[in-house]
């Protein structure tokens, strides 16, 4: 069972906020990744992070940013939320030691934009 | 990482092998073949994965043809559980590296009563 969290699970907010949604994973997992889904459409990366102070920006471009302060946590933020951040976000890691690189996600925020 | 074909939708019933196709006629030699499956609504889930070997765990059995260029996914006996879209991905994996998963389309499978 993966054991990786985010928070909030459903968020509804008005534009020109600033948000944050949570990622975390208690597996010691080195590579964790935020993608974006819209519904019913595929998945896009739009950010990782090979470790501790290392980020970069995925396939999809995004106005969010993220951190990795913390090997666990791995938080996503936009700092002035529009409509068209509306989405799905999902958070997961994977074991930089795996070869497999086996990837485990979390169960997602899903964002309204108002 | 090559890119895959797969019929956007399937339909099973319950009980039945569950057979989905996947394209990748453009595949490398050191590249593995990844399936994922996302239940509506939930992060998805891997499932299987194999290199050239036939594969089989306890959800499912992956076959990969000789020449590589095409695999099958099987659920033996679908369950209702089992309706989700199912992803096909094929990628290079390597250790050190942040292999991310690119997912296409996928397809829906849906398992009748």
């Amino acid at each position: 069972e993966a054991d990786i969290y985010q928070t909030p699970r459903y968020l509804v907010i008005g534009t020109g906020k600033k948000i944050t949604l949570e990622c975390s994973q208690t597996m010691g997992h080195d590579k964790m990744y935020w993608y974006q889904q819209d519904p019913g459409m595929e998945l896009h990366l739009i950010h990782y992070s090979y470790g501790v102070n290392s980020t970069e920006k995925g396939d999809l471009s995004s106005e969010s940013t993220v951190s990795r302060i913390r090997t666990e946590h791995f938080p996503l933020t936009l700092e002035s939320a529009r409509p068209s951040h509306t989405s799905q976000y999902l958070c997961a890691s994977s074991d930089a030691r795996d070869i497999n690189n086996e990837q485990f996600f979390g169960p997602g925020t899903r964002l309204t934009v108002l | 990482d090559a890119k895959t074909t797969q019929p956007p939708s399937m339909d099973c019933a319950e009980g039945r092998a569950a057979n989905l196709p996947c394209n990748h006629s453009t595949i490398s030699g050191n590249e593995y073949v990844y399936w994922y499956r996302q239940i509506h609504s939930q992060g998805p889930q891997y499932i299987i994965h194999g290199l050239k070997n036939n594969e089989t765990n306890e959800m499912a059995s992956l076959i990969i043809t000789e020449d590589r260029k095409s695999s099958t996914l099987i659920l033996p006996h679908a369950t209702l559980r089992d309706t989700a879209v199912y992803y096909c991905i094929v990628r290079v994996v390597a250790s050190g590296s942040a292999r991310q998963l690119t997912f296409g389309s996928g397809t829906q499978l849906t398992v009748l009563p």
